[in-house]
């Protein structure tokens, strides 16, 4: 069955970096294009970014943009997303998303989350 | 990019229809068939509840349907049911390559 389970959450102040992981299973990594998704707490969803699944075509939120770098390694099965320059404004439960077959943006499964919280 | 407009809630009674709207604009919702549906319950991750506009999931219930005039997409859940009561969430591809959530739609169900 498809999993992806997130990673690398945690405190940080602001102005710090810090790099998530998306570890996948049960799909072909290398065929499909990969998201971030956050939720601050309490609010709704935001898109973060995508990479596509030759690891070159890449989009960023205008939120994020030259602030984060989203990758992945097709040999590992592995998503990643590199956040410097942290914000207050960062805080919030980051999800990986899978891009549904044939579905363009659209995610068919997702990941349980993990939590960045950027504070003082 | 601004969010997708959503009423903030809507409610129902057991049995019964609500739809949900979404509009964007022209870039987003009204240029493409690629607007989706996620509903997330509380603590947990969102799932797909419609996909391109009016598809449904494997697994997904057909009490759920989907639909778009111009720039409005809508997601109608007819025979209303108490686990329908969740968060829901429109989203679009746009112009510039990127993804747009709606606001949200906290459905209540009464």
């Amino acid at each position: 069955q498809v999993q992806l389970v997130e990673s690398g959450g945690g405190v940080v102040q602001p102005g710090r970096s810090l790099r998530l992981s998306c570890a996948t299973s049960g799909f072909i990594f290398s065929n499909s294009a990969m998201h971030w998704v956050r939720q601050a707490p309490g609010k709704g969803l935001e898109w973060v970014a995508v990479i596509f699944n030759d690891g070159r075509t890449k989009f960023y939120a205008d939120s994020v943009k030259g602030r984060f770098t989203i990758s992945r390694d097709n040999t590992e099965s592995t998503l990643y997303l590199q956040m410097t320059t942290l914000r207050v404004e960062d805080t919030a439960v980051y999800f990986c998303a899978k891009e549904k077959d044939g579905g363009w943006y659209q995610f068919d499964f997702w990941g349980q989350g993990t939590l960045v919280s950027v504070s003082s | 990019q601004s969010a997708l407009t959503q009423p903030a809630s809507v409610s129902g009674s057991p049995g019964q229809s609500i739809t949900i709207s979404c509009t964007g604009t022209s870039s987003d919702v009204g240029g493409y068939k690629y607007a989706s549906w996620y509903q997330q319950h509380p603590g947990k991750a969102p799932k797909l509840m419609i996909y391109d506009v009016i598809n449904r999931p494997s697994g997904v219930s057909n009490r759920f349907s989907g639909s778009q005039s111009g720039n409005t997409a809508s997601l109608t859940i007819s025979g209303l049911q108490p686990e329908d009561e969740a968060d829901y969430y429109c989203t679009s591809y746009t112009t510039t390559g990127t993804l747009v959530f709606g606001i949200g739609t906290k459905v209540t169900v009464l």
